[in-house]
């Protein structure tokens, strides 16, 4: 059974400090894994996705993530952090375990608040 | 582009009312699902679809039914309607049914309350 886990439910930073949100999985065969973003009262929103290209993926508004099959972890970064940039952010998790059909499974979310 | 849409976006119920909350794409996808999310427990899959008259159940399934007559609509029934919920739930659809780790789309969400 695959699984998510983020580490911190809240997390703050400063305007232009880095932003580092942390998502560690567990899958029995190789994962497809996904980071979401949700603003206030809206859905989710895509931000970028790793389906075993390239381990280093680029998302959208400046952010990546590396996935490190050695640590099982797929951490969300941004160099510098933005205002516009807080909102609540989830890691899922989905493979082809289930007669291969996409199911997908979320972490708890971190919530990211910017300090101006 | 209206992609996922879900209707009502809020709405309010006494316990063991029931009600549909609807859910239509208009991408041509073959899987589609619905989620809840509860504050500290992310989003749990409730029921999924991965074609039209296809229907299983996700994590967390009990006091709700789904029906997948046609490839763009998913409605969700809460039969008797109870406070454990309470919650936001979001309508998901995507692109085939063998996943490639394709994009889940999801709607805007719509708020349910029990009373």
């Amino acid at each position: 059974a695959q699984s998510v886990t983020q580490l911190g439910s809240h997390v703050s930073v400063s305007e232009g400090a880095l932003v580092l949100l942390r998502c560690n999985y567990s899958s029995s065969v190789p994962p497809y894994l996904f980071w979401y973003v949700q603003y206030p009262n809206q859905g989710l929103q895509l931000l970028l996705k790793y389906t075993s290209a390239a381990t280093l993926v680029k998302g959208i508004n400046g952010f990546e993530a590396e996935f490190k099959k050695s640590e099982t972890s797929f951490h969300l970064t941004k160099p510098s952090a933005h205002m516009s940039d807080a909102a609540e952010y989830f890691c899922a998790v989905s493979d082809l375990s289930n007669f291969g059909n996409e199911k997908l499974t979320f972490g708890t979310g971190t919530r990211l608040t910017i300090i101006p | 582009n209206a992609g996922v849409t879900q209707t009502p976006k809020f709405q309010v119920l006494k316990t063991g009312q029931s009600m549909t909350l609807q859910c239509a794409q208009d991408m041509n996808h073959e899987y589609m699902s619905w989620y809840r999310q509860d504050p500290g427990m992310g989003l749990r899959l409730i029921h999924y679809s991965v074609g039209a008259g296809i229907t299983d159940q996700g994590e967390v399934p009990n006091g709700y039914n789904v029906s997948r007559s046609t490839t763009e609509d998913f409605p969700l029934r809460l039969l008797s309607a109870a406070p454990s919920q309470t919650s936001v739930y979001f309508c998901a659809s995507s692109y085939g049914r063998r996943s490639s780790g394709n994009t889940i789309y999801f709607g805007e969400g719509s708020w349910l309350t029990v009373v």
